[in-house]
């Protein structure tokens, strides 16, 4: 069973770098077919897709973020992070990693989840 | 960006009642919908995928239909545990996009 798990610092200065950390168990992040993920969600509000990593390195990102968003994937540690730059209270959210799967369709779907982690953005 | 809207943004209902969320994209997405069930707290839980297609493990009274702009998320006999909020989100086209949610409560 494959299972995720979000860390990182829980408050971040205006201005400042939020980094967060999923690690990933009973499965490898480099087996071929998955992306990792990043998604987050304001209080109250619906889902956003920050963007993902292809087990092979490639990207994609929101374009809404494009420009302070890097996600990385550290195969030995079985992890990938995500680090958003230039915070704003804009950013408070609870942010969830999460496993995109693609079945023999093209269609792709995020079918692991972390049980997200709240970071707010404050002096 | 495709917008997804679902419909409505909040629903009362009882145990044992069929219980019935569309979602409509703003352009065709073929069958690239995905539905996930979220409780308080919690992070979300794929019940769906491509439309229609069943994740593993969930019950059989959540099915899912349509193609194009409109679909449909339907509970055939809800039961204590389906009482959550219900999201819609398409991978047609980068950005993959969300729904607002369905709160469905008792």
């Amino acid at each position: 069973q494959v299972q995720l798990q979000e860390s990182g610092p829980g408050l971040v200065k205006p201005s400042q770098t939020l980094s967060l950390t999923c690690t990933v168990s009973g499965g490898s992040i480099s087996s071929g077919g998955y992306s990792w993920s990043w998604i987050r969600q304001h209080p109250g509000k619906g889902l956003e897709w920050i963007g993902y990593m292809y087990y092979t390195g490639s990207t994609n990102y929101n374009p809404s973020l494009k420009s302070r968003v890097t996600i990385s994937l550290d195969t030995t540690k079985n992890q990938f992070s995500l680090t958003l730059s230039s915070v704003t209270a804009a950013d408070t959210a609870v942010y969830f990693c999460a496993r995109i799967s693609r079945n023999d369709y093209g269609a792709n779907y995020f079918d692991y989840w972390g049980q997200g982690t709240l970071v707010t953005v404050s002096s | 960006d495709i917008q997804m809207t679902q419909s409505p943004s909040s629903l009362s209902a009882s145990v044992g009642d069929r219980v019935t969320i569309t979602c409509r994209a703003s352009q065709t997405i073929s069958g690239f919908l995905n539905w996930y069930q979220q409780k308080p707290g919690k992070a979300p839980k794929l019940l769906i995928y491509a439309a229609y297609i069943l994740q593993t493990g969930v019950p059989s009274r959540f099915s899912g239909s349509g193609s194009g702009t409109d679909f449909t998320l339907t509970i055939s006999s809800l039961q204590p545990e389906d009482f959550a909020t219900y999201s819609c989100q398409q991978s047609s086209t980068s950005p993959y996009t969300f729904g607002q949610g369905t709160k469905v409560e008792i």
